[in-house]
């Protein structure tokens, strides 16, 4: 089965600095790959999708990377704010089974001023 | 636009009650519908999914069971309901394989 891995389980960092999150896996290559972000007590907010034919894509200060070799893809939040104080899930998609997500367990990002 | 509700926010119940959760979608038609439970600490776990009515995939076996009776909506039920069957559920929909979109969750506490 699909193995998910966010490294860290919470990451802080000062207001201003750029934040990096990684969600690496395990065996078969995802179709796909999506971040997510949830507020404590709430559903979790799509946020971006990349596919495996893409390196990278940017929305905003928000920027996804997708190495298919290494098998990891990276977040980015630049120019952070204590607003993106949040859990970020990262998601896998094999593109061929009805929008079957595999979640890892997200990374707690807290932005200090 | 698209909405999504689920219902009740918070549900407190004992050990042997029964469960039902509620799910509904507005503003589209023939979503793909997901269940899925977020225990503390642990990441989303798919319980059910659905392509249409009547239509219910089970991705584990548990102690729960789904049901789709309209195109818009999701229940999600138990006879009797464990401790090990607390934590937060979150019902999503979607139109194509891709993109989720998540409801605002309940919280059950079984004591």
């Amino acid at each position: 089965s699909q193995k998910i891995e966010q490294n860290s389980e919470a990451l802080n960092i000062q207001e201003g600095k750029t934040a990096t999150l990684t969600c690496n896996y395990t065996n078969y290559s995802p179709a796909y790959l999506q971040w997510y972000r949830q507020d404590p007590g709430r559903g979790p907010v799509f946020l971006l999708l990349i596919r495996e034919n893409e390196k990278e894509k940017r929305k905003e200060r928000l920027k996804v990377t997708f190495d298919t070799t290494l098998k990891q893809s990276l977040f980015h939040i630049t120019a952070s704010q204590p607003a993106d104080s949040a859990t970020y899930l990262c998601a896998l998609g094999r593109g061929s089974t009805l929008g079957r997500l595999y979640f890892g367990r997200g990374t707690q990002l807290t932005v200090w001023p | 636009s698209q909405t999504i509700h689920q219902w009740p926010a918070t549900l407190v119940q004992p050990v042997g009650s029964p469960l039902s959760l509620e799910c509904t979608v507005e503003g589209t038609s023939n979503p793909n519908l997901y269940w899925y439970r977020q225990a503390a600490g642990r990441g989303l776990q798919l319980l059910f999914y659905s392509v249409g009515i009547g239509q219910i995939s089970s991705e584990v076996p548990q102690n729960l069971s789904a049901s789709r009776p309209q195109d818009r909506q999701f229940i999600l039920s138990s006879k009797k309901l464990l401790l090990s069957d607390s934590g937060f559920y979150l019902c999503a929909w979607g139109l194509s394989e891709e993109t989720q979109y998540f409801g605002p969750g309940t919280r059950l506490l079984v004591l």
